[in-house]
């Protein structure tokens, strides 16, 4: 198993600004996920970030509004970028599958105004 | 394109019997997994099915048939705290997650 810490839980912005948002996992995993989940929605891959590597981004979503750091197996950070009202979702990271399940992080609810 | 199928809402009552069903089109397979999600937490882990046939946890079951797509997850004996979201997601053959919409369960007294 693994546990994922993530933080903030929750933020509200002003539009324009940025936000970075961190996960820490209890264990060395190679790929950590970034998903988004907008009200009433399911999980939307944005990026696959390995660690050694460029993060691998889903169609739809961008380095230059997404980017992602990996520095190392067991951290990543997400930061979303020049913030719009459209950006207000949970922004979860995600560990796995391995064998048999994902693990999450609590989550981040951000809200821009 | 890939594709999974859950219905957005049921309703059941407390102590009653309910069934999820998902069906999916994946460009390979490698594993369907059940998760359960209250408002404003992340998904946990409920079931995982690779093999055709049922797996039983408690209150909660899980089927899978490979030939027909489909899947269903069987929540038994009711609690109000069941209610929440319920997310069907399939393992493609690249090994990543697709996930369907997700079925809200309302429970009622």
């Amino acid at each position: 198993s693994a546990v994922i810490s993530q933080k903030p839980s929750r933020d509200i912005c002003q539009r324009g600004t940025s936000l970075t948002i961190q996960c820490q996992v209890d264990s060395q995993v190679t790929m950590m996920f970034w998903y988004r989940q907008q009200p009433g929605q399911s999980l939307t891959l944005i990026a696959t970030a390995n660690q050694g590597s460029e993060a691998t981004y889903e169609s739809g979503f961008v380095i230059d509004k997404f980017p992602i750091s990996r520095p190392n197996l067991t951290f990543s950070t997400l930061t979303v970028s020049n913030m719009s009202p459209e950006d207000s979702s949970i922004y979860l990271c995600s560990v796995g599958p391995g064998d048999t399940e994902a693990f999450f992080g609590q989550g981040t609810r951000l809200t821009v105004v | 394109g890939q594709n999974i199928d859950q219905p957005t809402e049921m309703t059941a009552t407390e102590g009653a019997i309910v069934q999820i069903n998902c069906t999916y089109q994946t460009s390979g397979f490698n594993g369907l997994f059940w998760y359960q999600q209250h408002a404003g937490e992340a998904p946990t882990f409920l079931s995982y099915n690779v093999l055709d046939g049922l797996e039983e946890k408690g209150r909660f079951s899980s089927f899978l048939s490979r030939s027909k797509g489909y899947s269903y997850l069987l929540l038994k004996e009711l609690q109000m705290k069941d209610s929440a979201s319920y997310l069907c997601a399939v393992r493609d053959s690249n090994y990543q997650l697709i996930w369907g919409a997700g079925t809200k369960l309302i429970i009622k007294p």
